[in-house]
């Protein structure tokens, strides 16, 4: 079936450090993939998608690369920021399954001054 | 536009005792779920509705818990009878009809069993 792997946490950085999250995924046809983000005490908000291969996302910073032929969409940030502490979760919807999302486990970031 | 909106934010209540967690979408979306997380498990996805019908239940933890989704803007999460290790956060998210468009959350509901 359909699931996504997520890099283990907790992954701890000092302000300014670049980020990469690794996010890997196992599904048939086409799914759209997803970076969400979730703060203290809040729900998960959508980061940022990516509905086809080559597809690029950006919000905020934060980019992400749909890339078929090694079934990967990794998280990227060139410089973080303290506000960036949260804890990151990639996600796959398949066309093939309806509407259902397939959530990776989450990985914790911690940015320190 | 006014996100999913759940109700109550925060739950406390002795063992024994139903609970009602409510939620209310955002207008147009036709798929609802319910999820619950807590720091050993995660991320679960509980139960989801399609156009108000329950689709996948697989998730549901035991008979104590049910869901109903009575019309397109309402949608309930119940224990009865509760207990101490239905201890978690219970967010629903809902989405529209295409699998390319991103599910948007709740706020979710703290819930604490005595």
């Amino acid at each position: 079936g359909d699931s996504v792997t997520q890099m283990e946490g907790p992954v701890t950085l000092s302000e300014e450090a670049f980020l990469t999250i690794n996010c890997t995924y196992t599904a048939t046809g086409y799914p759209s993939l997803f970076w969400y983000v979730q703060y203290p005490g809040e729900g998960l908000q959508l980061l940022l998608k990516a509905t086809k291969a080559d597809d690029k996302g950006s919000n905020k910073g934060f980019e992400a690369t749909y890339r078929k032929e090694t079934t990967s969409f990794h998280l990227e940030k060139g410089s973080v920021q303290v506000s960036d502490s949260a804890v990151y979760f990639c996600a796959l919807s398949n066309p093939n399954t309806g509407n259902q999302f397939y959530f990776g486990t989450g990985t914790s970031l911690t940015v320190i001054p | 536009d006014a996100g999913v909106i759940q109700s109550p934010r925060h739950e406390v209540t002795e063992m024994g005792q139903e609970v009602t967690l409510r939620c209310k979408p955002i207008s147009g979306h036709n798929s609802l779920f319910w999820y619950r997380q807590t720091m050993m498990r995660g991320l679960e996805l509980l139960i989801y509705f399609n156009n108000n019908v329950p689709i996948d239940d697989s998730g549901m933890p035991e008979d104590r818990f049910s869901a109903k989704m009575p019309n397109a803007s309402f949608s309930t999460l119940k224990i009865q009878p509760s207990e101490p290790r239905d201890s978690a956060v219970y967010f629903c998210a809902s989405s529209g009809p295409l699998s390319n468009q991103p599910q948007h959350f709740g706020d979710g509901t703290r819930l604490s069993i005595l």
